[in-house]
């Protein structure tokens, strides 16, 4: 099983938005909704900020939102805040035989 | 309040075991499912295991064969058993809770801080 592919950075400045896309195949991000992103600031347990493509777990803030399209999701973060300084993964289900892959990861630079 | 505390790790020689617990409170770990994923040093996270509800159990292709997930409902405890360790196992590992609702979220909503394993001679 691959890992999803994530760009390797992206940044903005103080207030502005960034996307991040995931690419899979139809096996994993294309078959299924199950796509969720993952917040983390290294040395800390990872938080969950979106599920099924676009849900929002309680506390997670509305800037935080999620999309797909085909093969490939998306996390948008708007209203860019320093503490969105972070690495971000998503994953998404493959089927029960293998059910998890997780992207290679997004470092998110506040500038 | 829901917690996962992860304990077991250390260093431990290629060929060697280990067996890595995650004790969970504030809720309970037989209702949801329960994964291991981990992190090994300049990388990104791998899920590793998983154990559903019902007790059904999948592994990554990187340990299958190895490595063993389990549960003590009695102690709200999951386990990992890592046998015939090699320097690429060398990770933390982090104890992650999915839940229901009604059918499996299929995300990690909850996660540990993480027990760091080191397979070295």
């Amino acid at each position: 099983q691959s890992a999803l592919t994530q760009p390797p950075s992206a940044s903005g400045s103080p207030g502005q938005s960034v996307t991040i896309s995931c690419t899979g195949t139809s096996s994993d991000v294309g078959g299924y909704d199950y796509v969720s992103w993952y917040q983390h600031h290294p040395g800390k347990a990872p938080k969950l900020m979106i599920y099924e493509v676009s849900k929002r777990p309680s506390g997670v803030p509305d800037r935080f939102s999620g999309s797909k399209s085909g093969n490939t999701a998306s996390l948008t973060v708007s209203g860019l805040q320093a503490e969105d300084e972070a690495d971000y993964y998503c994953s998404s289900y493959a089927g029960s035989n293998n059910p998890y892959v997780f992207g290679s990861g997004t470092k998110v630079t506040v500038l | 309040e829901v917690q996962l505390v992860e304990s077991g790790g250390g260093l431990v020689q290629p060929g060697g075991s280990l067996r890595l617990s995650c004790a969970a409170s504030g809720f309970t770990v037989s209702s949801n499912y329960m994964s291991w994923v981990r992190q090994a040093p300049g990388k990104g996270l791998e899920w590793v295991s998983v154990i559903y509800s019902g007790g059904s159990t999948y592994y990554a292709d990187s340990v299958k064969g190895r490595f063993t997930i389990s549960r003590d409902n009695s102690k709200n405890i999951v386990y990992l058993q890592m046998n015939s360790l090699r320097a690429e196992d060398t990770a933390v590992y982090y104890c992650a809770r999915g839940y229901y609702d009604p059918t499996a979220t299929q995300a990690f909503h909850f996660w540990g801080q993480g027990t760091m394993v080191t397979v070295s001679s």
